[in-house]
């Protein structure tokens, strides 16, 4: 079964750092493409960060750029967010997400980042 | 950045009935949009890939249609599960955007 569970959430204080880690199983990890995709609570979808399969491009949403940063280790099936300098408005569930030609599948059940003092 | 603008926010419907939801872009995507499913609690769940694709182990009572800027999510006939909240996305322009969300609700 393809599966992919995130883990890292928690509540920080604003200009804290939290890093988010999403475990990957039941696929080729290092084939595809992978997505991170944000969530305040009973809001939209965001786009947040991806990086391509091999690690060497990624790309940020404005909102998160200079302070996020988007990595991998294919060797562990493991997909990160390091999130440094976070503001309240980074409050979110945090998804990580298969890219599958363009289209996200599956996506892994979410961890809440709350900021707050 | 391509702008999705979906409606209505809301559609109150009930079981049985059919459900029709649109989504618009601010400029042509192609056939390269998507459809989400998202239940409160969980994950979204693909729908609908590249317009009119079901996803695998997607009911035939979902489909979609459209190109270009307009988009629209069909469902025949409403099963009681169908009651959530529906996301277009689209993959035509970076960044990858997400309407805002349609929910369909029980009357």
């Amino acid at each position: 079964e393809v599966q992919l569970v995130e883990s890292g959430g928690g509540l920080v204080q604003p200009g804290g750092s939290l890093r988010l880690s999403c475990a990957a199983s039941g696929f080729t990890f290092s084939n595809y493409w992978m997505h991170w995709v944000r969530q305040v609570p009973g809001k939209g979808l965001v786009w947040v960060s991806h990086i391509s399969s091999d690690g060497s491009i990624t790309s940020y949403a404005d909102s998160v750029k200079g302070r996020f940063t988007i990595s991998r280790d294919n060797a562990k099936n493991t997909l990160h967010l390091q999130m440094n300098s976070l503001r309240a408005e980074d409050t979110a569930i945090y998804y990580c997400a298969r890219d599958v030609s363009g289209s996200y599948i599956p996506w892994g059940h979410g961890t809440l980042v709350t900021v707050s003092s | 950045e391509i702008v999705l603008t979906q409606s209505p926010a809301t559609l109150s419907l009930s079981p049985g009935e059919r459900a029709t939801l649109s989504c618009r872009a601010s400029q042509s995507v192609s056939s390269y949009l998507a459809w989400y499913q998202q239940k409160p609690g969980q994950a979204p769940r693909l729908l609908i890939y590249d317009a009119s694709n079901r996803a695998t182990g997607i009911p035939a009572r979902f489909s979609g249609s459209g190109s270009g800027t307009d988009f629209t999510l069909t469902i025949s006939s409403l099963e009681p599960e169908d009651f959530a909240v529906y996301y277009c996305q689209q993959r035509g322009n970076w960044p990858r955007t997400f309407g805002q969300g349609t929910k369909v609700e029980i009357k």
